[in-house]
Order: C-alpha cells, then structure tokens, then sequence
C-alpha cells in the first residue's frame, strides 16, 4: 500500500521566519495530496491541497510544491507567526476518500 | 453550516466490551470516512462509507467494522476491545461521490483500561 513519510517530526522557527515541512509517497498513482493542521483537542484541519496535474499552488502565506517525477511534495510557511504552531500532516490518496497520512510534524513558532 | 459532529467526545472502557461511535456529517454530505489516531501509528484509514454501502477498508481487523444510515450519519463499532484500541477515533465528511476534501470532527477520545 500507499506509505507516505514526513520530515521533519518537530520544527521551530521564530516568528517572520519560513517553515518547510516534506514529505515522500511510494505509490506512483496516488494524485491527490492535502495538507492538514490540527490543533490540541480538535481535529485536522484541511490548510491547503494540490492535484498531480499541478506542480505548485499558493493561498496567502501558505504554498505546497510537488514533484510527480521524484514522488515527493512540500508545504511552505512563510511569514510564520505564533498561531501557526500546530501539527501539520501531509497525506496522499488514489481514492481520494482514503487518505495515507504522514506521522506529522510539530511545528513551534516562538516570538 | 454546521461542522462534522461526532458523540461522545470521550469513552472509557474496559477490555473485552464493545463501543459504538457516531458521526453525524455536514448537512448535504454523503460520504463519511473513519481514521484511527495514535502516537505510535499516527493517522490511520478506516474505512469509507458513500450512500449506505461501505467503499473501501483500510487494513484492520474484522474487530472494527461500521454503517451509514439513510440520513448519511454513521456509526462505527469495536468489539472485544483491546488496549491498542486506545485511541482517538476520527471521522471526516465528504461532500461527494468523488470529491477529495474532507472535513474532520473533533474526534472520540476512546480508553480501554
């Protein structure tokens, strides 16, 4: 099946600062790859998402870039501010209805 | 619109019972998909319902199986609990026979003790 690995597991950065997080997929079909935030005691929240025909998509501050060729996609924060921190997770889908989710990244943005 | 809504919010059980969470998706949604969340395993699949019928299961034992109703809420149940089954137990909302975003709930925080 599907495995999907991120990195890194914990990031901080300073307020202003940019945040990366990457993430690699096996399964050359997959062809839909959301990103999502969660918060303590809530669920994941979709932040943004991208297609396999589309190698780059922008909403504000937050950017996610993907390489079909070397099956792997990034999300990019920039600007960064105190309530961005969170864990993010990365996933891949074929289905788009089962989503192969990443082990997350815990992301700390300090003042 | 009112969000994904999911009871109870926490359970505790012990070994060997049997839970049953609920779900009750975003008003127009038909699709309901269920992940188990864990430190070790993190996000896991499920599985998928889309008008009553079950459409896909992710790699768990018979244990754990699930159902939609008509009115597209759904229910998941675990028998013969076991301690791994300790988890938080997420459902998430799908607008469409095919449509990719889902929308998650809080999540049921299940113990087994």
């Amino acid at each position: 099946g599907e495995n999907v690995e991120q990195h890194p597991s914990t990031l901080s950065v300073q307020e202003g600062d940019s945040a990366v997080i990457k993430c690699t997929y096996s399964d050359s079909a997959s062809n839909y790859f959301p990103w999502y935030k969660q918060e303590l005691g809530k669920g994941p929240q979709l932040i943004i998402d991208i297609r396999s025909n589309v190698g780059e998509k922008k909403d504000q501050r937050i950017a996610v870039t993907l390489n079909k060729t070397a099956k792997h996609f990034s999300l990019h924060i920039t600007e960064t501010q105190p309530e961005d921190s969170a864990v993010y997770f990365c996933a891949a889908s074929i289905t788009g209805y089962a989503l192969n989710f990443g082990k997350g990244t815990s992301l700390l943005v300090t003042p | 619109k009112a969000g994904v809504t999911q009871t109870p919010r926490y359970l505790i059980k012990t070994r060997g019972q049997q839970v049953t969470l609920s779900c009750s998706p975003i008003s127009g949604h038909r699709s309901v998909s269920w992940y188990q969340q864990t430190p070790g395993q993190g996000l896991q699949f499920l599985f998928e319902y889309f008008s009553e019928t079950q459409r896909n299961k992710g790699n768990f034992p018979g244990r754990f199986s699930g159902r939609q109703f008509s009115n597209s809420r759904s229910e998941m149940n675990v028998s013969t609990l076991e301690l791994g089954d300790s988890a938080l137990y997420l459902c998430a909302s799908i607008e469409g026979a095919a449509a990719n975003e889902q929308f998650f709930g809080p999540g049921t925080r299940l113990t087994v003790l």
